[in-house]
């Protein structure tokens, strides 16, 4: 069936460092890819996303290139700021429009 | 503003009691969905609906049911029967099958439950 593995976390970075958070996949079919950020007591917003093979999501500093050919969607920002300490989750939709979660990434960013 | 609106923030129940959380969406989205987050955990699927009078089990529906009466609405009851269910729920919306499966899911600030 279709999954997601992300990085085990808790990732601790100094600020302005530079962040990968790995995430692959396994899926039929042809899944549209997501990275959700979630802030403590709040739900999950959409970061990114890319819905097909060499699409790269872009959004507020943050990439990820959706890799057919090593099932990969893995998370990069060039300089990390306090404000990115969040949980960070990996999903794809796949078939019948049923999203799956990685177990989430927990970023610490010191100053 | 389109959203997902849940309600109650913050519930407490008592043991052997039913609750129910409510999910409305003005996005106009076919499909919803329920899920659980344990702290420090991922996302447990626990029902969703692609459409209005229609829902699957997820992977933790034991303990758990829904309807989906109104496309807008999709509220999850929390029986006595979920032995452990302290937890925070989080509900989401969907373009559907309708919109392949390129949209994305949006989420809900969700809602916290405490068992006393």
């Amino acid at each position: 069936g279709d999954s997601v593995t992300q990085m085990e976390g808790p990732v601790t970075l100094s600020e302005e460092a530079f962040l990968t958070i790995n995430c692959t996949y396994t899926a039929t079919g042809y899944p549209s890819l997501f990275w959700y950020v979630q802030y403590p007591g709040e739900g999950l917003q959409l970061l990114l996303k890319a819905t097909k093979a060499d699409d790269k999501g872009s959004n507020k500093g943050f990439e990820a290139t959706y890799r057919k050919e090593t099932t990969s969607f893995h998370l990069e920002k060039g300089s990390v700021q306090v404000s990115d300490s969040a949980v960070y989750f990996c999903a794809l939709n796949g078939n019948f429009n049923k999203f799956y979660f990685g177990s989430g990434t927990k970023l610490n960013v010191k100053p | 503003d389109g959203g997902i609106t849940q309600s109650p923030k913050y519930l407490f129940r008592k043991e052997g009691q039913n609750v129910t959380l409510s999910c409305e969406q003005n996005l106009n989205h076919d499909a919803m969905y329920w899920y659980r987050q344990d702290p420090g955990q991922g996302l447990r699927l626990i029902y969703y609906s692609q459409i209005v009078n229609d829902f699957q089990k997820g992977d933790i529906a034991e303990g758990y049911s829904v309807s989906r009466e109104k496309k807008e609405s999709f509220p999850l009851t929390v029986t006595s029967a979920q032995k452990n269910p302290t937890a925070f729920y989080l509900c989401a919306s969907s373009r559907g099958l309708a919109g392949g499966n390129t949209g994305e899911l949006f989420f809900g600030e969700g809602s916290r439950l405490t068992v006393l």
